[in-house]
Order: structure tokens, then sequence, then C-alpha cells
């Protein structure tokens, strides 16, 4: 079994429809988990930083951490065509180095 | 947060070659990271370069294959040595702030 797992997708949602992404672990020290939003020929760019359970909320994006569940949750409002791109899920024990997911490829349709 | 900018930002290289790759951090950071991410794969850690010392390389990763250079506090370097296809792939370096990491744009080999 991964450390990370994550549906690769690809998810297509029509525009303004809410966007669920998940991931799920196995290591229970996992304390600090993140998102990151990578657009084609990009790199990375962290859009959600949580530390151990509980709901995080910043505009159209929540990140939620289930630490009893192993489960971390993304959930994008209102989708847009711009949230297009591939969300990749991250988690780290103290100083580890961080266990990315594969991503998941999201397109949003006008 | 920090501006990493990396560079070149693509490149096609014969087999047999090195390439060499630049990254340059707006500020002094201790750690910068080097990452290889594969097509359909996950964003998996090469190694640790520390300012001063020999870079940690991870399981499955050797200096002679991906030697780095750290000359200093806001510089680092990876070279992709005697390539081969499988070597194509993307390469980001990164640094972090607390527990969260920033990447640069990546670079995007293709090993022909």
């Amino acid at each position: 079994q991964k450390e990370v797992e994550q549906d690769p997708g690809p998810l297509s949602v029509p525009e303004g429809a809410i966007v669920s992404l998940n991931c799920t672990y196995s290591n229970s020290a996992f304390q600090y988990f993140m998102w990151y939003r990578q657009y084609s020929r990009k790199g990375p760019e962290l859009l959600m930083y949580t530390y151990s359970s509980g709901n995080k909320e910043d505009g159209r994006f929540t990140a939620q951490v289930d630490k009893s569940s192993k489960y971390i949750s993304l959930f994008i409002r209102d989708s847009q065509p711009s949230d297009s791109a591939t969300y990749l899920c991250a988690m780290r024990k103290g100083n580890t180095p961080l266990v990315f997911g594969k991503g998941t490829r999201l397109s949003v349709i006008a | 947060s920090a501006v990493i900018s990396q560079k070149p930002s693509r490149d096609i290289c014969q087999r047999g070659t090195s390439l060499t790759i630049q990254c340059q951090v707006d500020s002094q950071v201790t750690m910068m990271f080097w990452y290889r991410q594969q097509p359909g794969q996950s964003l998996t850690l090469i190694a640790t370069a520390n300012q001063g010392s020999e870079a940690t390389y991870e399981s499955g990763f050797v200096i002679d294959k991906f030697p780095i250079s750290r000359p200093n506090l806001t510089f680092s370097t990876l070279t992709v040595s005697n390539m081969s296809p499988e070597d194509s792939s993307i390469y980001l370096c990164s640094v972090e702030s607390a527990a969260e990491a920033f990447f640069g744009q990546g670079t995007r080999l293709t090993v022909v």
C-alpha cells in the first residue's frame, strides 16, 4: 500500500459545480497536510496548509482533515475554468520529507 | 513565501549527455530540495542540498547520476548525468518555510 493514495482522474465538471478532491494515507504520524495546484508547464503552487485535524477555509477553497479516517479533502465551490489544473495532496510528519499523492487532473468546462 | 527561478525551463537532450539545471532563490535558505515528477507519478524527492556539505540522497538516487552543487545559500544546481530516455521527466527545485514547500516552475527534460 502506498503511503498516500490519490485518484488521478481526470475529473471533468461544469462551471459553477462544487468539486471534491480527496486523498487517503496510511501513516498515522502525518501532522501537516497540504494541497498544491499545478498548472500545465508550471511548478506546484501551495493552495492550502492544515496542521492536524479540522477544516480550513480560504475563499472558494475548503480543506478538511480527518485523522481518524486518514482522509483529507479539498472542496472548491463555484468552480471556474481557471481552476482547471492538477491538484496534488502532500503531507509530512515533523521535518521529514513531504510525501505527495499522484495528483488529480481537474477540468472545469465553461 | 519564496520566489524560485529555475532554468532551463525545458530541454531536449541526446542520450549519453548531461544537463545541469540551475535554481536561484530570492532569499537565503539552509536547505534546497530537488524533486523529479514523472508522467502520472507523484513528486519524488531526489536529494536535499545543504550549503557547505554533501547533498543527502533518497533511496534509489545516487550522486554519480545526480550530482548536486550548493555553493551558497541562494543557489543550487542539479546535473542529470549520462542521460537515457528513462530520465525524461520534470525536475523541480524547492525550498521550505515552516512546514510549507515552495517550488520553482520546473525543468521539462526530454531525452532522445
